[in-house]
């Protein structure tokens, strides 16, 4: 069991855009400005592409944004391509970090 | 460039003990909280553990604790994960990052862990 909620996986096609949740509590999500989000793809480490909930790393397509209402925190991928097929994670800070401080991770898959 | 690079996984039995390193470059490695992070075949990410800039606080995820330790080389660029107790679900790929606030900026490439008789 995961200390943050995402669905396991999502899909869309080309062109199109997708949105990933990820739900926690007010310990985590909730209480800080301090979520990130992770693209993985098969036999690679993953990649940071949101921090601060909104902010983007130099080089990170700006098809990718972040953004958090009240314990629930979302990525949207917009003009979906096909290189976008990967797993996503999310993070946060939290209180409860021995838990643990990740997402339990989604597929997406372009259709 | 930050390049970050773990070694030492391998094959070790139930009750073992490993230790592994991250040898980290093209970043000012004292100024930088750094972590690990572990993923099982086929499983999701988890933080393990991490470790104040100056190795002055660890924390660690609660399946570790008094198990694994977290340690650094400021002088070296280097950072440590020393496993003690190994499990069978210890087993993983393990990376080491550098962390801010839970959030984790790089990532080296990953070294594979695995605990089996």
């Amino acid at each position: 069991q995961s200390a943050l909620t995402q669905p396991a996986s999502v899909s869309g096609s080309p062109g199109q855009s997708i949105t990933i949740s990820c739900t926690g509590a007010s310990s985590d999500i909730g209480g800080y400005n301090y979520v990130s989000w992770y693209q993985q793809h098969p036999g690679k480490a993953p990649k940071l592409i949101i921090f601060d909930v909104t902010k983007r790393p130099s080089g990170v397509s700006n098809r990718f944004s972040g953004s958090k209402s009240g314990n629930t925190a979302s990525l949207t991928i917009s003009g979906l391509q096909a290189e976008d097929e990967a797993d996503y994670y999310c993070s946060s800070f939290t209180t409860t970090y021995t838990l643990g401080v990740f997402g339990g991770g989604t597929k997406l898959t372009v259709l | 460039e930050v390049h970050l690079v773990e070694s030492g996984g391998g094959l070790v039995q139930p009750g073992g003990s490993l230790r592994l390193s991250c040898g980290a470059s093209g970043l000012t490695f004292n100024t930088n909280w750094m972590a690990w992070v572990r993923q099982a075949p086929g499983k999701g990410l988890e933080w393990v553990a991490n470790i104040k800039n100056d190795g002055s606080d660890t924390y660690y995820v609660d399946s570790v604790k008094g198990r694994f330790t977290i340690s650094r080389d400021n002088a070296k660029n280097l950072l440590f994960l020393q496993m003690d107790s190994l499990r069978a679900d210890d087993t993983a790929v393990y990376y080491c990052a550098t962390e801010t606030w839970l959030q984790f900026f790089y990532w080296g490439q990953g070294t594979l862990v695995t605990v089996s008789s």
